[in-house]
């Protein structure tokens, strides 16, 4: 199947840094990107969709400014934690969707990354 | 709007019982459902999905899933637990009439087989 990869798979910064994490579809272009947060014993709360070269679409609540979202290519999406602080803490993880001519039409999911800050 | 609900948080089974992990879903028009698992400090990894067809479908690792429209609910389901099974389980819904076509996801089963 699909793979999508995420880097890094954790990382811990200090508080008041900026952190940027990649989401990358490997064998296959992904029109639509989709970055969620999960909390420890919690679901997956979707954050925003990234359509490639267009701007994301943030769900309510998330801050636009401080989680900036890059889709530049079809197989690349950024989401770059601004001015991180504690409460930010998580575990981040993206999807990829296939485009919509596929049959498959699946969305796979990275690995995730561990963001802690201090 | 489309909702998932995993009325259980935590399923504990005993290694070669039967487990099922439930989930009923609310969706305007037919449904695409989905079953994942998680590992610890992991991302999701699919397990099956119903689209049209056959109610009961057969996914990987000897998992199934039946989905039952009159009850809204697609439980997973395996005939014999494994120790390497206990892991979070979600369960997601895709509306075919969702213009975002997005997944939504259940919060979650922590299934635990005991040997």
């Amino acid at each position: 199947g699909a793979v999508v990869s995420q880097h890094p798979s954790w990382v811990i910064c200090k508080s008041g840094t900026s952190v940027k994490i990649e989401c990358r579809s490997l064998d296959f272009q992904a029109t639509t990107m989709f970055w969620y947060r999960q909390f420890p014993k919690q679901s997956l709360m979707l954050m925003a969709t990234s359509n490639e070269g267009s701007k994301a679409t943030y769900e309510q609540g998330v801050e636009k400014d401080k989680f900036l979202i890059n889709h530049a290519s079809l197989t690349l999406s950024t989401l770059t934690v601004t001015s991180a602080h504690p409460e930010d803490s998580s575990f981040y993880i993206c999807s990829a969707r296939t485009p919509p001519f596929l049959a498959a039409y699946e969305q796979y999911f990275g690995p995730g990354t561990r963001l802690t800050v201090t | 709007a489309q909702s998932v609900a995993q009325p259980e948080d935590q399923v504990n089974v005993a290694e070669g019982n039967p487990l099922t992990v439930k989930c009923t879903y609310s969706v305007s028009g037919n449904p695409y459902l989905f079953w994942y698992v998680q590992y610890p400090n992991r991302g999701l990894q699919f397990l099956l999905k119903y689209i049209t067809g056959d109610n009961l479908v057969k996914g990987s690792y000897g998992f199934e899933a039946e989905f039952n429209k009159s009850q809204t609910s697609f439980h997973l389901k395996k005939p014999s637990a494994l120790v390497s099974d206990s892991a979070l389980y979600f369960c997601a819904v895709r509306g075919v009439n969702n213009a975002g076509n997005m997944l939504t996801f259940g919060g979650g089963t922590r299934l635990m087989v005991k040997p």
